[in-house]
């Protein structure tokens, strides 16, 4: 089946080292997108990839930064994680041209723990 | 500026009677509109949505919504509500004009209870 992979499921990493979170898609969608969520709260947009174009939302920490080498594959890479960071992160997916604005798809999300 | 609004944190209805779920939206335009369900530690899955056409949606699950032009709304409903339809439902809305954005509702947690 055609879906958004998250690996891991669950990261825990130590104050103030770097982690990589990953996503990837079979669904050949052009949009890539990364999320925040905390406790049950809406998703916060942190950034996405329209193709190859990089867009980061204004309020999003320079301590975020992400990378999409291929149209599958999209990175979340967190320089120095602090104890707010910890969160679930979401990838989603979306086909968008200049007639269709379909809905997203979203992965299973990876539950970031910093210690 | 887009945005939505779900008045109720939380909705709590007995098995079988049915649910409503409610979404406002302002946005310059035609709206995009979306409804998306959430399980613990999970991602978010999509359930319907309204682009155009027919004001009453139907979706995943049984659930349906009607758009509501005049009042802004698009309110989420399922006319007999199962205990496995306890979980976290977000409104989502996007203008045309804004390609690849959707802006979520703060999330209304949904409890049935048997």
């Amino acid at each position: 089946d055609a879906m958004v992979i998250q690996n891991p499921r669950y990261q825990v990493t130590q104050f103030g080292k770097p982690v990589t979170l990953s996503c990837s898609q079979t669904l050949n969608h052009n949009v890539m997108y990364w999320y925040q969520q905390k406790s049950s709260q809406a998703p916060k947009l942190l950034f996405h990839y329209y193709d190859k174009d990089f867009n980061n939302e204004a309020d999003t920490p320079d301590n975020f930064q992400s990378r999409r080498p291929n149209t599958s594959f999209c990175f979340l890479d967190i320089r120095s994680p602090g104890l707010g960071d910890a969160a679930m992160y979401l990838c989603a997916t979306s086909r968008v041209t200049s007639g269709r604005r379909d809905e997203q798809f979203f992965g299973p999300g990876t539950r970031l723990t910093v210690l | 500026a887009q945005s939505v609004a779900q008045p109720e944190d939380q909705v709590n209805v007995a098995e079988g009677n049915p649910l409503t779920v409610k979404c406002t939206y302002s946005v310059s335009g035609n709206p995009y509109l979306f409804w998306y369900v959430q399980y613990p530690n999970r991602g978010l899955q999509f359930l319907l949505k309204y682009i155009t056409g027919d004001n009453l949606v139907k979706g995943s699950y049984g659930f349906e919504a009607e758009f509501n032009k005049s009042q802004t709304s698009f309110h989420l409903k399922k006319p007999s509500a199962l205990v496995s339809d306890s979980a976290l439902y977000f409104c989502a809305v996007r203008a045309y004009s804004s390609a690849s954005k959707i802006i979520f509702g703060s999330g209304t947690r949904l409890s049935i209870r048997p």
